[in-house]
């Protein structure tokens, strides 16, 4: 099965400062990286996702880049906002059904 | 409308007792999914069902038993509970193997 490794796994910075979360994984017929937001006590939600056609893709303040050759890709917070403070999960996917989370990367923005 | 909702939202047993979650989705899709995240927010799939068919079985005891009586519900009956099943259970939906849809967990405290 895959291997997804998400770094790091706790991450603090200060409002306005950016953040970058990395998900490294195994298997190279993966296709679909999403990241996923899970606010304290709430459900995960997709946030960004990306193919593997496509090497990075924005939305506002937030980012995903993709290097296929490396196996990692990347989420990108530009002028965080206390409101980011949240667990973000990588689950990269193959054309199976397996999705494996990463284990999760804690990430406080401290006003 | 909820897009997938489960019931009950917490739950709290004693051990030995046998519960059942139920998830039902209203987007027309064809998986749905049981994930368990632990206390260190660790999110594991445990079970998916495509098209009312099993096709994922992770390595779950057997006193877990999913049933599907139809794509638009997944429920989740345990036996026999022990302390640690004690966690947060997430049903979630997807057309095919994309985005996952998360419903807002139920909370499972044994006792």
């Amino acid at each position: 099965g895959e291997n997804v490794e998400q770094h790091p796994s706790t991450l603090s910075v200060q409002e306005g400062d950016s953040a970058v979360i990395k998900c490294t994984y195994s298997d190279s017929a993966s296709n679909y990286f999403p990241w996923y937001k899970q606010e304290l006590g709430k459900r995960p939600q997709l946030i960004i996702d990306i193919r593997s056609n496509v090497g990075e893709k924005k939305d506002q303040r937030i980012a995903v880049t993709l290097n296929k050759t490396a196996k990692h890709f990347s989420l990108h917070i530009t002028e965080t906002q206390p409101e980011d403070s949240a667990v973000y999960f990588c689950a990269p996917l193959n054309s199976g059904y397996a999705l494996n989370f990463g284990k999760g990367t804690s990430l406080l923005v401290t006003p | 409308d909820t897009a997938v909702s489960q019931t009950p939202k917490y739950l709290v047993t004693q051990m030995g007792n046998d519960k059942s979650i139920k998830c039902e989705q209203n987007l027309g899709h064809d998986t749905m999914y049981w994930y368990k995240q632990d206390s260190k927010k660790f999110l594991k799939i445990m079970f998916s069902y495509n098209n009312k068919e099993l096709i994922i079985n992770e390595t779950v005891p057997n006193r877990f038993s999913p049933k599907s009586p139809d794509k638009a519900h997944l429920n989740l009956h345990i036996n026999s509970l022990e302390l640690g099943d004690s966690a947060v259970y997430f049903c979630a939906s997807s057309q095919t193997h994309g985005v996952r849809t998360f419903g807002s967990g139920t909370r499972l405290t044994v006792v």
